[in-house]
């Protein structure tokens, strides 16, 4: 009940294509949900977060799209550029107060040139 | 305005060893997390602290494994007598008061035990 589940494990993207992670979560009490950002030897770093009482949130070329009765959320990259190419994780947090993350296994996306 | 400080940024033990890692916070924010993650996966939650509190060590290893965040000075994250199993990379978190919910990274410290 705790789990995230995450896929596509990898992803290759055209260059300008739109490269969509998808996410899912059990426990309806997580009610903040973030996408990290994370090249290869450093920290994640956040790119974007949504919370249930909204659909959608964009910012810039990512958007995030949630949809809470089938307890799913993705992340869509429009206008993929090879500077992109990172892993993607989804994560939750809100169950206990605490707000640690529950983070899915992550996305490895390829954007080809 | 600095972001999270990790140290040391890579640290070889060799089996049997301590190995200590640190977590500076950014500025103003008092709640610290640490995660590890394994090569190929996701993260996963060790250990949250306040100031002087630890508040939830749910994923944190009963044996080996401590961290403390005192009232001065950094995290530190302890992992005593070392085995070939803790190699990971450890990322600690922050986040202020006013947005808890918001955790920013650092860059983390690869940990790899001979």
């Amino acid at each position: 009940q705790q789990q995230v589940k995450q896929s596509p494990q990898s992803l290759i993207v055209q260059k300008g294509g739109i490269s969509i992670i998808n996410c899912a979560y059990e426990n309806t009490a997580f009610d903040y949900f973030p996408w990290y950002q994370q090249f290869p030897g450093k920290g994640p770093a956040l790119l974007i977060a949504i919370r249930p009482d909204v659909s959608e949130k964009k910012e810039g070329r990512f958007t995030i799209s949630f949809n809470k009765s089938a307890k799913q959320f993705s992340l869509h990259i429009m206008d993929s550029q090879p500077g992109d190419s990172a892993t993607y994780f989804c994560a939750a947090s809100g169950t206990s107060g605490t707000y640690k993350y529950i983070f899915g296994t992550g996305t490895r996306l390829k954007v080809l040139a | 305005n600095a972001g999270v400080m990790q140290n040391p940024r890579h640290l070889v033990r060799r089996r049997g060893q301590e190995a200590r890692l640190r977590c500076s916070p950014m500025k103003g924010h008092s709640h610290v997390y640490w995660y590890r993650q394994l090569p190929e996966e996701g993260l996963k939650f060790m250990v949250y602290l306040q100031k002087e509190n630890i508040i939830d060590e749910s994923g944190m290893p009963k044996e080996r494994f401590s961290a403390e965040f005192p009232k001065e000075g950094p995290s530190i994250l302890r992992i005593q007598q070392v085995v070939r199993g803790d190699s990971a990379a450890y990322f600690c978190a922050s986040s202020p008061l006013s947005t808890r919910e918001t955790q920013y990274f650092g860059p983390g410290t690869r940990l790899l035990v001979l």
